[in-house]
């Protein structure tokens, strides 16, 4: 079964902060995507990685960055944190070849105070 | 552009009632769709795609290129089927997917 693991399940930061949330997967997974959820508007893709040290921005990239250094990991940075990235981000996976469904970890509540 | 809708925010029916979750799409390519499910303080997993054309849990979704749409459809609703409800479309080669806002189904007793 596939493992996406998100590092926290809440976390609450200050207005200004470097925040950062990781995600890891056990599948071998080429493709890697964060999105925030907000009620009302779904999922929000903000950024998404198909190989090791690439990355494309999605719909929403404005105040994010990500990271990845290694397959298994994606990491996104809230460079200067604020009120209105309070949300959930979902971290998920999935193969590159062909139409393949994304597989989803548990969410990062983040609370910017 | 590509984009998903789900006119409906909330939907409410009783136990033993059918349902439909609509979700209409718009893509001037072959359209690849997900109905994904959230149940409460759980995550987001896959309910069905259209091209196993399999019934899960007794939800069954029909493509209709012509409408363009992706209904997601069961004959008698459970409680258990209380969930949030998102549709989504597959774009391009990196399997990108666009998610429409949600259908909230409320099962009552």
């Amino acid at each position: 079964d596939v493992k996406v693991t998100q590092s926290s399940r809440y976390l609450v930061k200050r207005t200004g902060e470097k925040v950062f949330l990781e995600c890891v997967q056990d599948m071998d997974h080429e493709n890697m995507f964060w999105y925030r959820q907000d009620p009302g508007l779904g999922l929000r893709l903000i950024y998404f990685s198909y190989d090791v040290k690439m990355k494309e921005k999605g719909d929403i990239p404005e105040g994010y960055s990500v990271s990845r250094e290694k397959k298994e990991r994606f990491s996104l940075i809230l460079e200067s944190a604020s009120t209105n990235q309070t949300s959930m981000y979902l971290c998920a996976s999935s193969f590159m070849s062909g139409v393949q469904p994304q597989h989803f970890g548990d969410g990062t509540r983040l609370s910017i105070l | 552009a590509q984009r998903v809708t789900q006119p409906e925010k909330l939907l409410s029916v009783f136990k033993g009632a059918p349902v439909e979750l609509k979700c209409n799409y718009s893509y001037s390519g072959s359209p690849e769709l997900f109905w994904y499910v959230q149940y409460s303080r759980q995550r987001l997993q896959l309910l069905l795609r259209h091209i196993s054309r399999e019934s899960i849990k007794g939800f069954t979704a029909d493509l209709n290129k012509g409408e363009t749409s992706f209904h997601l459809k069961k004959p008698f609703a459970q409680e258990e089927d209380s969930a949030m409800y998102y549709c989504a479309l597959s774009v391009g080669s990196f399997n990108k997917f666009y998610f429409g806002s949600g259908t909230k189904l409320n099962v009552k007793p």
